[in-house]
This record gives structure tokens, sequence and C-alpha cells, in this order.
């Protein structure tokens, strides 16, 4: 399974734009990039996924590297209810459909 | 409106008791999958399936089994030879594509051994 290497955590400021960093050297050429968040106690929510361009929705961005082996989520303005755990997530094809392997994420404090 | 429900929200159970616990999603999703959460970590994959009869074991099977007998519905069952069963319990479900399909969550089960 290709792997995924994020920060253990980040820190930001309420309403500046936060980044979050993921690493993926192993990618393969058809597995797409995923981010999911997880609020305490609460199941993941998805928020992104893109495979070669950059993508955007109304909760954030996703920018990915030339090489794809590395993307960075990108949150315009932290709200406190942004505070989370942030899953990077490449999807396994190899088994024949997609099957999410989560990593250990990275956990966003937000201050006001 | 469509989910995925899990039930109970908290479960506990006495040491060498089997427990199920519930999944059913109206989402018409062909995957569905179960995770176990410990306390400050990740997510690890215990089972999943992409059709009706029919699941795979992921990276943490031992002690645990599951039923598709229904496409909406993927029940967890947590036997008496999973040894540390006290976690946070979490079932998902996804269309099948080609990477490009998300995943909706419930909001999972805390089972807990006394």
């Amino acid at each position: 399974d290709a792997k995924t290497t994020q920060p253990n955590s980040m820190e930001s400021n309420e309403e500046e734009p936060v980044h979050l960093p993921c690493n993926h050297s192993t990618i393969s050429g058809t597995d797409y990039i995923h981010w999911y968040r997880q609020l305490p106690s609460q199941g993941p929510e998805y928020v992104i996924h893109g495979l070669t361009s950059n993508v955007n929705n109304r909760m954030a961005s996703l920018a990915i590297a030339e090489d794809r082996k590395s993307s960075t989520l990108i949150l315009h303005r932290a709200t406190l209810r942004d505070a989370a755990v942030y899953y990077c997530i490449l999807i396994d094809r190899n088994t024949g459909f997609q099957k999410l392997v989560f990593g250990t994420g990275t956990r966003l404090l937000v201050s006001p | 409106d469509g989910g995925i429900t899990q039930s109970p929200k908290y479960l506990f159970r006495k040491e060498g008791q089997n427990v199920t616990l519930s999944c059913e999603q109206n989402l018409n999703h062909d995957a569905m999958y179960w995770y176990r959460q410990d306390p400050g970590q990740g997510l690890r994959l215990i089972y999943y399936s992409q059709i009706v009869n029919d699941f795979q074991k992921g990276d943490i099977a031992e002690g645990y089994s599951v039923s598709r007998e229904k496409k909406e519905s993927f029940p967890l069952t947590v036997t008496s030879a999973q040894k540390n069963p006290t976690a946070f319990y979490l079932c998902a479900s996804s269309m099948l594509g080609q990477g490009d399909t998300e995943a909706f969550f419930g909001q999972g089960t805390r089972l807990t051994v006394v």
C-alpha cells in the first residue's frame, strides 16, 4: 500500500490561512489523493480529493505537486470549528476497488 | 435523509462475550468498511466488502467477524477471541469507483469491556 507522511500537529490562529502538508513519495500514477477530517468523538468527514490538478471546493483547496509526491490541503480562513485531525489518504486500487487506508493524520489546533 | 447509521452509540461487554455492532446505510453504496480507532491513534481497517456475500480481511481482522447478507447492512461481531476490544468502532460506505468517490462514515460505536 502506498503510504503518506504528515506532521503530527500544527497550530493556527483564527481567520488565518492554514497549509497542511502531506508526503506520498510512493504514489502510483493512478492513485487519487483524498483528505478527510475528524472532529473529537465523531466519524471522519470527506474534505476534498484530486488526481493531478489543483482542486477547490467550498471547504478547502488541494494543491498537488507536479511530480505528485506531495500535496497540501489549504484552509483559506481557519475557524475554531476547523480544529480537527486531518488525514491524507491515497486510494489503494490495487485490490480491485478503493480501499481506504488511514495514517495518523495531523492534529490542527486553532486559537482565537 | 440518506446516510449511514451505527448502533448502539455506547456498548459495554463483559469479558468472554461476543457482541455485534450494527451498521446500516441507505445510500445505495456497494462498498462498506469497518475501522477500529484507539485513543490518540488513526483508523485501522478491520474488514471491508464490495458486494453482497463477499468481504475481505483488513489489517487487523483477528478476533472479528462480519457478514454482508444485504447491501444495506454490514454488521461487525467482536468475538471473545479479540484480546483488547475496548475501542471506538467506525463504519463507512462508498460507491465503487476508480478512487474518485468519497466515503461516508457513521458516528461510531464506543465499545468498553467491563
